[in-house]
């Protein structure tokens, strides 16, 4: 399996535009997280998936951002309108279950100028 | 509540000196406990489960359930060892993540 794929690697934008992130899951794992990576805050986790079903977003900022996962390969990380203070790594990360050990994609790097 | 504390956010230690960064976990159940390792501009990668009880790139951690404990030790530091160190706990329910400690091994 090739991992977590996640797209683009990097992405420069101008503030207010919409920015959305990819993530391929690793095939057969039932859940998927979105985190963001920053220097100030450390790893946080936005978004939880178990089966396609959101489970848990108390850790999305706020009503910019938005996640989906119409299917069990494909999920999006959406930043609508996006500001300066969005820049950060964003991870993805599946895993079997919930509680086991999460593999992480390579991250995207946004820039939001 | 924080389930997983990593007290160090910065630490930095000479080639060759013996490394430890701490972790400590909240739980009252039975823990899995996990090291993940972050190099520079990568991806996190699961270093090393207690479960294994194996050395992964000469570290090792034990479990230490009176202290709810599970430091990460190496003897000798690298300099390849530089990076940004994460502990981690499942409950059997949910994961948890700690706030990362970042190791700097000066040459």
């Amino acid at each position: 399996d090739a991992g977590v794929i996640q797209s683009p690697r990097h992405e420069v934008t101008e503030m207010g535009q919409e920015v959305t992130l990819r993530c391929k899951p690793i095939s057969g794992h039932n859940s998927l997280f979105w985190y963001r990576q920053t220097m100030m805050r450390g790893l946080e986790l936005l978004i939880y998936f178990n089966n396609n079903v959101p489970i848990d977003d108390s850790g999305m900022p706020e009503d910019r951002f938005s996640a989906k996962m119409p299917n069990a390969s494909f999920s999006t990380l959406k930043i609508q309108p996006s500001e300066p203070r969005d820049s950060a790594v964003y991870f993805c990360a599946s895993s079997l279950a919930q509680y086991q050990p999460q593999h992480f994609g390579d991250g995207t790097r946004l820039s939001i100028l | 509540a924080q389930r997983v504390t990593q007290p160090e956010k910065l630490l930095s230690v000479f080639k060759g000196a013996p490394v430890e960064l701490k972790c400590n976990y909240s739980y009252s159940g039975s823990p899995e406990l996990f090291w993940y390792v972050q190099y520079s501009r990568q991806r996190l990668q699961l270093l090393l489960r207690h479960i294994s009880r194996e050395s992964i790139k000469g570290f090792t951690a034990d479990l230490n359930k009176g202290e709810t404990s599970f430091h990460l030790k190496k003897p000798f530091a690298q300099e390849e060892d530089s990076a940004m160190y994460y502990c981690a706990l499942s409950t059997g329910n949910q994961f948890y993540f700690g706030t990362g400690t970042s190791l700097t091994v000066i040459p």
